[in-house]
This record gives structure tokens, C-alpha cells and sequence, in this order.
């Protein structure tokens, strides 16, 4: 297993343009995490999957934005009509099995965003 | 919402050098620390998950201390190497526990300066 794969590392698009991000989490992991990181923040938790399922969203996670997990493996997050605040890095983690808010995330490399 | 805070914002330190940096956190219905260091073009990597109140943890030079009394946890490098340079991230799970997303910190960023 090669970690948490995210694609595409970088991502140029129009204002109003949609785009997708896709996400191959560690394939024993159930627990599939989405976060958005800005310039001089730490990572924002978006929203999570366990197996197929969405669990939470924050309401960072606005009408525009749709995250997807359809067979329990890789996950899609989608943002419609981007604008120029959604500029960012993407970053997707996974974790194992365990219900624990000590479980260890690990995260993929990022998918950053630049919208013009 | 937790709150979760970093100090310092960025820290330059020279190589072979010692430093600090803190990580604070609510200490009401704490359940787990965990620390990640994010290098430029690379993934966030786990260093430590804590529970425990008083517990330390070490990994090489490399060593954090937790106080859920207080809330509050440092991490120590110890001889800083120009590959320490990263940012480094603090993050809590939500009170409680479970396995909602962490929130994390902003970050320290350190640079070690040869």
C-alpha cells in the first residue's frame, strides 16, 4: 500500500468552472477525512466518511461543495461554481477501524486549488 | 467548537539548537492530543497522539509533554537539523472523543537556519 493517494496535485481553474478531487485513502482504513488548508491556517475539517457512509459536514461545507464515497474506497469531493475563496489545499486522510478521537490520520499530499 | 492555539506563529532557529513551541487546548472533557509535522510538498505526518495527563512521548530528537489539567502540551527538539524544518500542527479531537474531524491549530513554523 502506497499511503493516501490525492489527485490532482494541483488544480488552475476559471471562476464558475467545477471541479473534482479524488481521494484513494490506505485500503484497510474504513475512516475517509476531507480538510481544506488556507494560507496561515491550519486545516479545516470538512467532512468524513466511515465505509460509504457521510457522517458529518461541517458548515464550512457549503451547497457547492459535494463529497462522495460510493463503494466504501475512494472518495470525490466536488466543488460546483468555484469562486476565488475556495482557493486552497485539499487534503484527504484516512483512518483505521477504531472509534477513538485518538486514532492517527494519515493524510494524503494535498490537492491544491487556485481559482482566477 | 474547540479552540486550539499555537505559539509561536514561526520560529528560526539555528542549527544544532534546542527549541520549544506550545500548544494549548480547553482541559474541559479533554480526550487526545495529537501532533503532526507538515513538510513543504509533502504529506502531514503523524509524531505523537497523547492521552494521558503528564504523559511524554519521544521519537528520536524529537519529544512533546502533555497537561490536560492546564491544557496544554510542548514539543522539544532537541539539536535542530535543517530537516526539522516543517510546520508543525497540534490537533484535538471533539470533546469527548469520537471520531469526528480533529480541530486542528495554525501551526508553528520553524525554520533551521545552517
Amino acid at each position: 500500500d502506497t499511503g493516501v493517494s490525492q489527485d490532482p496535485r494541483h488544480k488552475i481553474t476559471k471562476r464558475g468552472q467545477n471541479v473534482t478531487f479524488r481521494c484513494d485513502p490506505i485500503s484497510e482504513h474504513n475512516r475517509l477525512y476531507w480538510y481544506r488548508q488556507t494560507l496561515g491556517q491550519g486545516p479545516e475539517f470538512l467532512t468524513y466518511f466511515q465505509n460509504e457512509a457521510q457522517l458529518e459536514k461541517s458548515r464550512l461545507l457549503s451547497d457547492r461543495f459535494s463529497a462522495e464515497r460510493p463503494k466504501g474506497s475512494f472518495s470525490t469531493l466536488e466543488i460546483q461554481r468555484t469562486e476565488q475563496g475556495d482557493s486552497a489545499m485539499y487534503l484527504c486522510a484516512s483512518s483505521s477501524r477504531k472509534t477513538s478521537g485518538a486514532n492517527v490520520l494519515t493524510f494524503g499530499a494535498g490537492s491544491r486549488l487556485t481559482v482566477l | 467548537i474547540l479552540n486550539v492555539e499555537q505559539s509561536p506563529q514561526s520560529l528560526h532557529v539555528q542549527e544544532g539548537d534546542s527549541t520549544n513551541f506550545t500548544c494549548s487546548f480547553p482541559s474541559s472533557n479533554f480526550y487526545a492530543l495529537h501532533w503532526y509535522r507538515w513538510e513543504t510538498a509533502k504529506s502531514p505526518e503523524a509524531l505523537f497522539v497523547m492521552t494521558l495527563n503528564g504523559d511524554e512521548k519521544k521519537k528520536g530528537r524529537i519529544s512533546a509533554t502533555l497537561n490536560t489539567k492546564e491544557g496544554y502540551s510542548y514539543l522539544y527538539i532537541k539539536g535542530s537539523q535543517p530537516e526539522d524544518s516543517a510546520t508543525y500542527l497540534c490537533a484535538c479531537p471533539p470533546s469527548g472523543g469520537g471520531a469526528d474531524g480533529l480541530t486542528f491549530g495554525k501551526g508553528t513554523h520553524l525554520i533551521i537556519q545552517p
